[in-house]
């Protein structure tokens, strides 16, 4: 069975572009999770859908960040523009709905460079 | 909130020696407890994980205890392999639809 899936895995851009990162869950898991993750330090939740509808987003930057979940499946995450400090590696990872102890599995990450 | 801390690392052993690093948490309700692994370049895979007190996670040599009263999974492992090198975050994930918490996590080096 196939993971998580992330593209791109790495990119490079200068600051005040805009970038894209794509994720494509594990079959039939509803939840979806962006993390991200610094040098250095574990990962923390931007947000979090159960299906098409974001149940927790607190902790994404609004102004810059945005996402989406159309059809409960895939999702995007953009920032517009980038600031040096989003340098990090995005994580999206996916869990089936429901008990906590549901294991929540990650894909390999998109690291972003912003210069 | 819901909190984790782990050992300051790193943390540098010899090939077979033996492994504990400690974890404690803090969490509303009762938790479900994870340990992931991250090697280089890579996002993070299960290593183990607990879902009820006393009971122990084990995979790949690898064990942890679900320890209610001390708020604690501390991962050991009984002799370390170069292969383990790598850095390795506990997680507690509280309440039906919690979100898993991260602390800052332990690299392991293991040295030939």
């Amino acid at each position: 069975e196939a993971g998580v899936v992330q593209s791109p895995r790495y990119k490079i851009i200068e600051k005040k572009q805009p970038v894209a990162f794509w994720c494509n869950p594990i079959s039939g898991h509803n939840t979806l999770y962006w993390y991200r993750q610094n040098l250095g330090q574990g990962p923390e939740l931007l947000i979090r859908y159960e299906n098409e509808e974001a149940v927790d987003d607190s902790q994404l930057p609004k102004d810059r960040f945005s996402a989406e979940r159309l059809k409960g499946v895939d999702s995007t995450l953009k920032i517009q523009p980038a600031e040096l400090g989003d340098s990090a590696v995005y994580l999206c990872a996916s869990s089936p709905q429901g008990r906590s102890g549901n294991t929540i599995y990650f894909g390999e990450g998109s690291w972003l460079t912003v210069v | 909130g819901d909190s984790v801390t782990q050992m300051e690392g790193p943390v540098t052993l010899s090939e077979e020696a033996f492994l504990t690093i400690n974890c404690t948490y803090t969490a509303t309700g009762y938790p479900s407890l994870f340990w992931y692994v991250q090697y280089p370049g890579e996002g993070l895979q299960l290593l183990l994980k607990a879902t009820k007190a006393d009971d122990k996670g084990s995979n790949k040599g690898f064990e942890a205890t679900y320890r209610k009263e001390t708020t604690s999974f501390h991962l050991e492992k009984g002799s370390v392999q170069v292969s383990d090198s790598a850095v390795y975050f506990c997680a507690p994930r509280g309440g039906s639809q919690g979100n898993l918490i991260f602390g800052k996590g332990t690299k392991l080096s293991v040295k030939p």
